[in-house]
């Protein structure tokens, strides 16, 4: 398997334009998340899907963020309308629920938005 | 936040010396696992530790955890420079299937 693959790889748009981040998980993973990273706020946790079912989505910003999960291999994050805060890079990660516990998360090389 | 605590923030080394980063949480946990990162990268799973294991080697990493503190530490033994890279613990809260990540250690090993 390709691992995690998330495109683009480098996103620059102008403020308040629509982004749209993308995430391939892995085969058979039941788990996806999405992350947001900062130097300031670290590694957070945005949302995460169960077989494509959002489960807790507590940790979206605000209603400009919008995830989906239309099917088993696909997955996307949305902004609209981007804001310079919402500069950071976005990760994706799918792992697979093991004997009834989650056990390590393999992660996409990430998205680095650039919002000017 | 449900974000854990990591210190120090930022280790220099020698190679050939060991390398210790601590991590605390708040809530209860079925696991923890230690990732790494490479400069602009993705995160790696290094290891994992269930709530009710004390200790656990893998190679040239330790790692022990404290259910009763809530922490944890990551040792790297003899230490190379490509172990630079920033280091964190994540998570996995009581009945729950999210990775929580803490605040990471930059770690700098000098040949």
């Amino acid at each position: 398997d390709a691992g995690v693959i998330q495109s683009p790889r480098h996103e620059v748009t102008e403020m308040g334009q629509e982004v749209t981040l993308r995430c391939k998980p892995i085969s058979g993973h039941d788990y996806l998340f999405w992350y947001r990273q900062t130097m300031m706020r670290g590694l957070e946790l945005l949302i995460y899907f169960n077989n494509n079912v959002p489960i807790d989505d507590s940790g979206m910003p605000e209603d400009r963020f919008s995830a989906k999960m239309p099917n088993a291999s696909f997955s996307t994050l949305k902004i609209q309308p981007s804001e310079p805060r919402d500069s950071a890079v976005y990760f994706c990660a799918s792992s697979l629920v093991t004997g009834g516990m989650n056990t390590e998360a393999f992660f996409g090389q990430g998205t680095r938005l650039t919002v000017v | 936040s449900q974000q854990g605590e990591e210190d120090p923030q930022a280790l220099s080394i020698q190679e050939g010396e060991n390398a210790t980063m601590n991590c605390s949480y708040k809530t209860s946990i079925n696991n923890l696992q230690w990732y790494r990162q490479n400069s602009g990268r993705g995160l790696v799973h290094l290891i994992l530790i269930r709530s009710n294991e004390r200790e656990k080697h893998s190679g040239r990493l330790r790692v022990t955890l404290d259910t009763s503190k809530k922490s944890s530490s990551l040792l790297i033994t003899a230490s190379r420079a490509a172990d630079t890279a920033s280091y964190f613990c994540a998570t996995r809260p009581t009945g729950f299937q999210k990775l929580v990540f803490g605040t990471g250690t930059r770690l700098l090993v000098s040949p």
